[in-house]
């Protein structure tokens, strides 16, 4: 069965450190991976997303996540965290279009000043 | 990337009314449709897939009488809680397969406080 697993609910940190959230995943074939970030109150933002090709995938407001097959693991890394990054973040995977897309239970990031 | 507009962004209601949440896709056609509940603290939950013309597929354990998913246009998909109580109290997001694939695009979610 398909399924993603954020093994952190929270994590923190201080701000101007480094961050990494991990995600690892179980799906049969080649997923398509994503990682959103959610503000209180607020939808879903597209963070970045991995179909093929090169592991390291380059996303919005810094963040990078990689892909490694061998530990079905899609972690998300920022080398310096801002105070404004304080939210949900959410992995999840899918197979292609129209079709679902399963959510971890998420990771709240709490920055220290 | 592609929009789509989800309204109202918050929404009260009495204990027994219906409420109507509204999902367009402003740039492009939307075959498909996804509806969400998120509890506080939690991850978002699939409701039910939303099709373009025909019936949508509730998952398991969602009443489909009660939460009534209407998809009549490819630009509009309609969640309607009919005889809202308490317990449906909650955030409610709708997001579309993308027209490149391989991508959802999300709507800002409504918070439904039922009272």
């Amino acid at each position: 069965a398909q399924s993603v697993t954020q093994p952190d609910i929270h994590i923190t940190v201080s701000e101007g450190a480094s961050l990494e959230l991990r995600c690892n995943y179980s799906y049969g074939a080649t997923p398509y991976l994503f990682w959103y970030v959610q503000s209180p109150g607020q939808g879903l933002q597209l963070l970045l997303k991995y179909f093929s090709g090169d592991t390291l995938v380059q996303g919005i407001k810094g963040f990078e996540a990689e892909f490694k097959r061998s530990q079905s693991s899609f972690n998300l890394r920022k080398p310096s965290v801002h105070w404004s990054d304080a939210a949900e973040y959410f992995c999840a995977v899918g197979p292609n279009r129209d079709d679902k897309i399963i959510f971890g239970k998420g990771t709240r990031l709490h920055i220290l000043p | 990337g592609a929009v789509v507009s989800q309204h109202p962004s918050w929404v009260i209601c009495k204990s027994g009314t219906s409420v109507k949440i509204e999902c367009r896709s402003l740039d492009f056609q939307a075959t498909t449709m996804f509806w969400y509940r998120q509890f506080p603290k939690q991850s978002l939950m699939l409701m039910a897939t939303s099709n373009e013309g025909s019936k949508a597929t509730y998952e398991q354990g969602v009443e489909k009488d009660k939460f009534l998913i209407n998809h009549a246009s490819l630009t509009l998909s309609t969640l309607t809680v009919t005889s809202a109580h308490p317990e449906d109290s909650s955030f409610y997001i709708c997001s579309s397969g993308g027209e490149a694939a391989t991508e959802a695009f999300f709507g800002q979610g409504t918070r439904l406080t039922v009272v």
